[in-house]
C-alpha cells in the first residue's frame, strides 16, 4: 500500500514568487492536513481538509491557502513568498471511521528554500 | 490554548538502556495522542496512537501510556539500540471544532551510543 506522497521534494524560490505543493494521501484516507516545520518554531499546523472541505485552520496569514480534490489529493499554495517561509512542509493523511479519527501518516515533506 | 511540552529536549544513553520520554499537555480534553519519530530531514513516522479512552498502547519494544487527568504521556523504549536514535515527538488532538487539530511538542532528540 503506497504511503503519503508529496511533490516536489525540494524547491528553491525567490521572494515574491508563489509556490504550489502537492500531496497524495494513502488510498482511502479522506483527511489531509498540512504542517510547517522550522528549527525555530517546530511543527505548526496549517490546515486540515476532509472530503474537500477545510475543517480546521492554523494561525497563518492568508498567503497560505489550500484545497482538496474529490480524489482526496490536496494542494497548498503560498503566495508572495518571504524568506521566513523557508521550511519543511509536511502533509499527513488519516482514516476516519464513524467519526473516529485514526492514526496520522506523514509524507517525506517538501523542502522549500526562499532566497 | 493547548500547549504540549517534551522534556528533556535531548537525551544521550548507552545501548541497551531502558528509557522514558515525557510529554505533557495543558488541556486534558483531548481526542487522542500520538507518538512519532523523525529522522533528520525526513517526515514523521507514526509509532503509537492512544485514543482518549485508552491508558496505554504497546508495539514491540515501545510502550506508551496516557494519563489525561494529569496531562501526561510517557513513551517507554526497552533495550535501546543505535537505530533508535532520532527525534521523538508527541502530538495531541483536541475534541472541539476549534481545537480539533494536532498540536505538537518540540520533541526529544535521542542519541543511543553503541
Amino acid at each position: 500500500k503506497a504511503g503519503v506522497t508529496q511533490t516536489p521534494r525540494y524547491l528553491i524560490k525567490t521572494r515574491g514568487q508563489q509556490v504550489t505543493l502537492s500531496c497524495s494521501p494513502i488510498s482511502g484516507h479522506r483527511s489531509v492536513s498540512w504542517y510547517q516545520q522550522t528549527p525555530g518554531q517546530g511543527l505548526q499546523f496549517l490546515f486540515e481538509y476532509f472530503s474537500e472541505t477545510q475543517r480546521n485552520k492554523g494561525n497563518f496569514p492568508g498567503r497560505f491557502s489550500g484545497r482538496q480534490f474529490s480524489n482526496s489529493r490536496s494542494e497548498m499554495n503560498v503566495s508572495t513568498l518571504e524568506l521566513g517561509d523557508s521550511a519543511l512542509y509536511l502533509c499527513a493523511s488519516s482514516l476516519e471511521v464513524a467519526g473516529v479519527s485514526g492514526e496520522l501518516f506523514f509524507g517525506e515533506g517538501s523542502r522549500l528554500t526562499v532566497l | 490554548k493547548q500547549e504540549v511540552t517534551q522534556i528533556p529536549a535531548a537525551l544521550s544513553v548507552p545501548e541497551g538502556e531502558n528509557l522514558v520520554l515525557n510529554c505533557s499537555f495543558t488541556d486534558s480534553a483531548i481526542y487522542n495522542l500520538q507518538w512519532f519519530r523523525q529522522d533528520p530531514g525526513k517526515g514523521l513516522t507514526s509509532l503509537l496512537l492512544i485514543q482518549s479512552s485508552q491508558r496505554e498502547q504497546t508495539s514491540g519494544r515501545l510502550n506508551a501510556s496516557l494519563d489525561k487527568s494529569s496531562g501526561r504521556s510517557t513513551l517507554y523504549i526497552a533495550a535501546s539500540q543505535p537505530g533508535d536514535s532520532a527525534t521523538y515527538l508527541c502530538a495531541v488532538r483536541g475534541t472541539t471544532s476549534g481545537t480539533y487539530k494536532y498540536i505538537f511538542g518540540t520533541g526529544t532528540r535521542l542519541k543511543v551510543l553503541a
